[in-house]
């Protein structure tokens, strides 16, 4: 059983290159979120998606754009990366508000 | 207003001795409340849940929820080198969003 799978595990762009981070659960997971992690700044929501076909912004949401692609899949787009994104990012995935998060391994992206 | 406000630390404490780390939340709609331990590099994991008024206890661990003070903490007793870690709390409301603390860095010292 592979929980949640995030790839890549390391990215460096360029500002202003594109990219996108892909998450995959096997669990039969309803929802799926994407953070960020900075130093001191502890574990912020960009994008989550409660269930298959919807989708919506958390406290972060600026300069990233989400597609829930089906029950399995959490992709997270940077259109147009900037050094302010540089950061750690995680999938997680849960059946509901009352079960643990269970997370990726995390991408460590820098954008130079 | 963070959704969910926690002291950062740094937390040192003999080995031993009894940790204690808090967090206050600001959405009364919450109503499911975690607290994860991260090493450094790694990803976060679960340490406990929480979901009604009062104590819950595994181990050398207890959860304590107030929703009258919206305040959740955790106690770790007979601390342990390995406990060492950045400590998450989270709460989740009825949107499904999970929301984190900062985090409180703690160090048990040998």
């Amino acid at each position: 059983n592979a929980g949640v799978t995030q790839t890549p595990k390391f990215q460096v762009l360029k500002t202003g290159q594109s990219m996108t981070l892909q998450c995959a659960q096997d669990m039969n997971h309803n929802s799926m979120y994407w953070y960020r992690q900075d130093p001191g700044m502890g574990l912020r929501l960009i994008y989550y998606s409660a269930s298959e076909g919807t989708t919506d912004k958390g406290e972060v949401p600026n300069g990233y754009n989400v597609s829930r692609l089906n029950k399995r899949e959490f992709s997270l787009r940077l259109e147009s990366a900037a050094p302010s994104q540089t950061s750690v990012y995680f999938c997680a995935s849960t059946g509901s508000i009352d079960e643990k998060l269970f997370f990726g391994s995390g991408t460590q992206l820098s954008v130079l | 207003q963070k959704e969910v406000e926690q002291n950062s630390g740094p937390l040192s404490v003999p080995e031993g001795a009894i940790a204690s780390l808090n967090c206050t939340y600001s959405d009364r709609g919450s109503q499911s409340f975690f607290w994860y331990r991260q090493y450094s590099g790694k990803s976060p994991e679960l340490i406990m849940s929480i979901y009604s008024n009062g104590d819950k206890e595994d181990g050398r661990f207890t959860a304590q929820l107030n929703k009258a003070s919206q305040y959740v903490s955790l106690l770790i007793r007979d601390s342990q080198p390995s406990d060492s870690a950045t400590y998450l709390c989270a709460g989740a409301n009825t949107g499904n969003q999970f929301y984190f603390g900062t985090g409180t860095s703690l160090t048990v010292i040998p």
